[in-house]
């Protein structure tokens, strides 16, 4: 399974600022994904992000809102963008497996005040 | 849409106690289903795995079989320890889908 990383680990940021997040892979990987999961809640997709290409964004969520870059196959980040308290979320990256199971990162915990 | 329903939590058991969640799903073709784990404070671990019908996935005692007739993969595990307190996602992916789609979770605390 892929070792991943995330920086940083958590954050605390005031509404109306922005936060990049990086997700670091120890192996070249296709696709990346980021997972939003709010307080108490499940995951759910943000997007997909692969390299060379723009992301593509689930329903719901928007590139001026949640900009990815994946500038190579071991690394991607996202921005949330003009944040308010209700992006309070933890944020995780995700790689495929060899079987159609998908290994996540520790996650980004970030407090919007 | 493919959607998964899991046990309304929160779970609260013994040591030593018999554990069964369960999750049932709604998705078109023949996806694959995972059992995700997650510790206080941690990410997302991946617990155990089905991708056909009959395949029974395990792992660290856990275990859940793909059952195709009821559309169901419960979790179940003989006796539980208090490090077994976590929350427990049931997720599918549909075939030739790239994401997974989540159940809400279950909570599991067990008191010593």
């Amino acid at each position: 399974s892929a070792v991943i990383s995330q920086k940083p680990s958590r954050d605390i940021c005031q509404r109306g600022t922005s936060l990049t997040i990086q997700c670091q892979v120890d192996s070249q990987v296709t696709m990346m994904f980021w997972y939003r999961q709010q307080p108490g809640q499940s995951l759910t997709l943000i997007a997909t992000a692969n390299q060379g290409s723009e992301a593509t964004y689930e329903s719901g969520f928007v590139i001026d809102k949640f900009p990815i870059s994946r500038p190579n196959l071991t690394f991607s980040t996202l921005t949330v963008s003009n944040m308010s308290p209700e992006d309070s979320s933890i944020y995780l990256c995700s790689v495929d497996g060899a079987r159609g199971e998908q290994y996540f990162g520790p996650g980004t915990r970030l407090t919007v005040t | 849409g493919d959607s998964v329903t899991q046990m309304e939590g929160p779970v609260t058991l013994s040591e030593e106690a018999f554990l069964t969640i369960n999750c049932t799903y709604t998705a078109t073709g023949y996806p694959s289903l995972f059992w995700y784990v997650q510790y206080p404070g941690e990410g997302l671990q991946l617990l155990l795995k089905a991708t056909k019908a009959d395949d029974k996935g395990s792992n660290k005692g856990f275990e859940a079989t793909y059952r195709k007739e009821t559309t169901s993969f419960h979790l179940e595990k003989g006796s539980v320890q208090v490090s077994d307190s976590a929350v427990y996602f049931c997720a599918l992916r549909a075939w030739g889908a790239q994401k997974l789609v989540f159940g809400q979770g279950t909570r599991l605390t067990i008191n010593p």
